[in-house]
């Protein structure tokens, strides 16, 4: 069964930063390009950022790009979100989500994790 | 960016009738890459169609998707309890992707 598991998220001063974590289990991590998207509380889903299977290709969105850095290791089979600099609308669930391809293009998102909530608060 | 834009915003239906939810694009959405998910409150969304009409592993063919270009169905043919939820349209096709804002379908 394919299984990710996000942690790391938390409540966090404005312009602090955070780490979030994605541990990924029952298939084969390194062949799939994965992908973060956040709900804000109430609202609907935006795309965050994505990597490809090799770390090779990266993808942010204008919302974030400059302040979080994504990145995985194959080795250990986990997906990371550095977040810095962060603002109070970046307060959402973070949620890690498996693609099915290689590639950070035309891919839908199946499955996903439970999420981690992200709090941007003074 | 495409923009998707849901209707109606909330759809207020009862168990056992037919449930037709639009995704509208604001361009042509490539190779019908449009997915639909279902989100139930605290949890996360769960994959229901791909490729516009091809149904996820495990979902239950009273769900099916249809449509081309610009215009995008889902159709629930006979609503279960189990199916009032939010409702979420997804293209893939065209970066960045883009998601729409959601259909909430309750029970009348």
């Amino acid at each position: 069964e394919v299984q990710l598991v996000e942690s790391g998220g938390g409540l966090v001063q404005p312009g602090g930063s955070l780490r979030l974590s994605c541990s990924a289990s029952g298939f084969t991590f390194s062949s799939y390009a994965m992908h973060w998207v956040r709900q804000a509380p109430g609202k609907g889903l935006e795309y965050v950022s994505a990597i490809s299977s090799n770390g090779g290709s990266t993808y942010y969105a204008d919302s974030v790009k400059g302040r979080f850095t994504i990145s995985r290791d194959n080795s250990k089979n986990t997906l990371y979100l550095q977040m810095s600099s962060l603002r109070a609308e970046d307060t959402a669930v973070y949620y890690c989500v498996k693609g099915p391809r290689q590639w950070l293009s035309m891919n839908w998102f199946d499955p996903w994790g439970q999420g981690t909530l992200v709090t941007v608060s003074s | 960016e495409i923009v998707l834009t849901q209707s109606p915003g909330t759809l207020s239906l009862s168990p056992g009738e037919r449930a037709t939810l639009s995704c509208r694009a604001s361009q042509s959405v490539s190779s019908s890459y449009l997915a639909w998910y279902q989100q139930k409150p605290g949890q996360a969304p769960r994959l229901l169609i791909y490729g516009a009409s091809s149904r996820a592993t495990g979902i239950p063919d009273r769900f099916s998707g249809s449509g081309s270009g610009t215009d995008f169905t889902l159709t629930i043919s006979r609503l279960e309890p189990e199916d009032f939820a939010v409702y979420y349209c997804q293209q893939y096709g065209s970066s960045p992707v883009t998601f729409g804002q959601g259909t909430k379908l309750e029970i009348k």
